[in-house]
């Protein structure tokens, strides 16, 4: 079966700009949450969806948003960027109690 | 505050030597565990976890890790390496029960494999 995949892989934008990245869970996976990482601080949770509701966030400011749509795709939204929002961000699924299986991420660059 | 911790940032190993990475948790109570598997530029690669049971877990690829509460430790092993095996691995707890995607992450160790 399709594993998690988001897009795009790759992404350079300017100071200031916004981004949108996608995530589309493995079929049947109803929990969606994504993590930033970095070289400094590693591995950080930013949100996770379930059904189209945010459950759980972690400690990022507003800038970061995100969304999950009725087929379980999600969506996360950075607001005026900054040089420090370069990371890898990915994304995980969850079949509850199953552990999290995540997608090769998307690799944000702020110019 | 919850955390996990690998005190190890770099091993090398020869091929065809054994491994062992070190995993310590700080919780309340004994959470979920977690090992992945990292390549350069790509996402996590679950390779096993425990929830409960028994305390030695058996993951893909030939890995296996011991949960000993003792030492609130989960340490993951593999008999032989193998250059494939060249990597970065981390170790992640989540609350007992589950926490609604919140995986606390360790600062991961980075695995190089010697000829």
């Amino acid at each position: 079966k399709a594993g998690v995949t988001q897009t795009p892989r790759y992404l350079i934008k300017t100071r200031g700009q916004q981004v949108t990245l996608s995530c589309s869970p493995i079929s049947g996976h109803r929990s969606v949450s994504w993590y930033q990482q970095t070289p400094g601080q590693g591995l950080q949770f930013l949100f996770e969806y379930f059904s189209e509701t945010q459950r759980n966030k972690g400690n990022f400011p507003g800038r970061f948003s995100g969304r999950q749509f009725s087929n379980s795709r999600s969506e996360m939204n950075v607001s005026t960027l900054e040089l420090g929002d370069s990371a890898l961000y990915l994304c995980a699924s969850s079949l509850s109690g199953s552990g999290y299986t995540f997608g090769s991420g998307t690799r944000l660059t702020v110019v | 505050a919850q955390s996990v911790t690998q005190p190890d940032i770099h091993i090398t190993v020869s091929e065809g030597a054994s491994l062992e990475l070190r995993c310590n948790y700080s919780y309340g109570a004994t959470p979920y565990l977690f090992w992945y598997v990292q390549s350069p530029g790509q996402g996590l690669q679950l390779l096993l976890k425990y929830f409960s049971g028994d305390t030695l877990v058996q993951g893909i690829k030939g890995f296996e890790a011991e949960f000993k509460r003792s030492q609130s430790s989960f340490n993951l092993r593999k008999p032989s390496v193998h250059w494939s095996d060249a990597a970065e691995y981390f170790c992640a707890a989540e609350n007992y029960g589950g926490s609604q995607g919140n995986l606390i992450f360790g600062k991961g160790t980075k695995l190089s494999v010697k000829p």
